[in-house]
């Protein structure tokens, strides 16, 4: 099945910088990727959807001037935070897209971000 | 505006009962419903899948969906320590790349 990769698993910064989070997928290609964000005790919630070789699509109420995705080629996207303040510490996972009809949606491990 | 709910719980539950964990959904165009079970701190792990009204069975999973009423539902039979996670119900709409809606959860407690 497919596999995803997130880089870093868990970081830690200060108020105000920013920070890159990776997403791979390891053994397919992907043309879209779907960013979600959960806070502790809560769901998660779709932020944007990154498509290669064209501008992410955010959900009402995200910042893209905050939360910057670039999906540069079929295997990687990523999410900077940036500027980064403490009520951005939340848990980060990326996921591909399944298959209808198949058991395939699969989520990376995420990662755990927390703001100083 | 789509919308996925479910009972937040905690549900607990004695070794060996029957769990049962239930969500409705609002948007009659939904065409996949989705069990994924959550450890703390950890992302979520798909479960089960259904696409028809009926039940599907994995193991000592059970998945029952019934469109007319827009509701889902998981049975985990001989319930487990190990069972003891967040349970998520998310719903995708008519294409695999549609969004899918995650329900807010069920805290799973099953008692030794």
């Amino acid at each position: 099945g497919a596999v995803v990769s997130q880089h870093p698993s868990w970081v830690i910064c200060k108020s105000g910088t920013s920070v890159k989070i990776e997403c791979r997928s390891l053994d397919f290609q992907a043309t879209t990727m779907f960013w979600y964000r959960q806070f502790p005790k809560q769901s998660l919630m779709l932020m944007a959807t990154s498509n290669e070789g064209s501008k992410a699509t955010y959900e009402q109420g995200v910042e893209k001037d905050k939360f910057l995705i670039n999906h540069a080629s079929l295997t990687l996207s990523t999410l900077t935070v940036t500027s980064a303040h403490p009520e951005d510490s939340s848990f980060y996972i990326c996921s591909p897209p399944g298959t209808r009809g198949a058991d395939t949606q699969y989520f990376g491990p995420g990662t755990r971000l927390t703001v100083l | 505006q789509k919308e996925v709910e479910q009972n937040s719980g905690p549900l607990s539950v004695p070794e060996g009962a029957i769990a049962s964990l239930n969500c409705t959904y609002s948007d009659r165009g939904s065409q996949s419903f989705f069990w994924y079970r959550q450890y703390s701190g950890k992302s979520p792990e798909l479960i089960m899948s259904i696409y028809s009204n009926g039940d599907k069975e994995d193991g000592r999973f059970t998945a029952q969906l019934n469109k007319a009423s827009q509701y889902v539902s998981l049975l985990i039979r001989d319930s487990q320590p190990s069972d003891s996670a967040t349970y998520l119900c998310a719903v995708n709409g008519a294409t695999s790349y549609d969004k899918v809606i995650f329900g807010p959860g069920t805290s799973l407690s099953v008692i030794p």
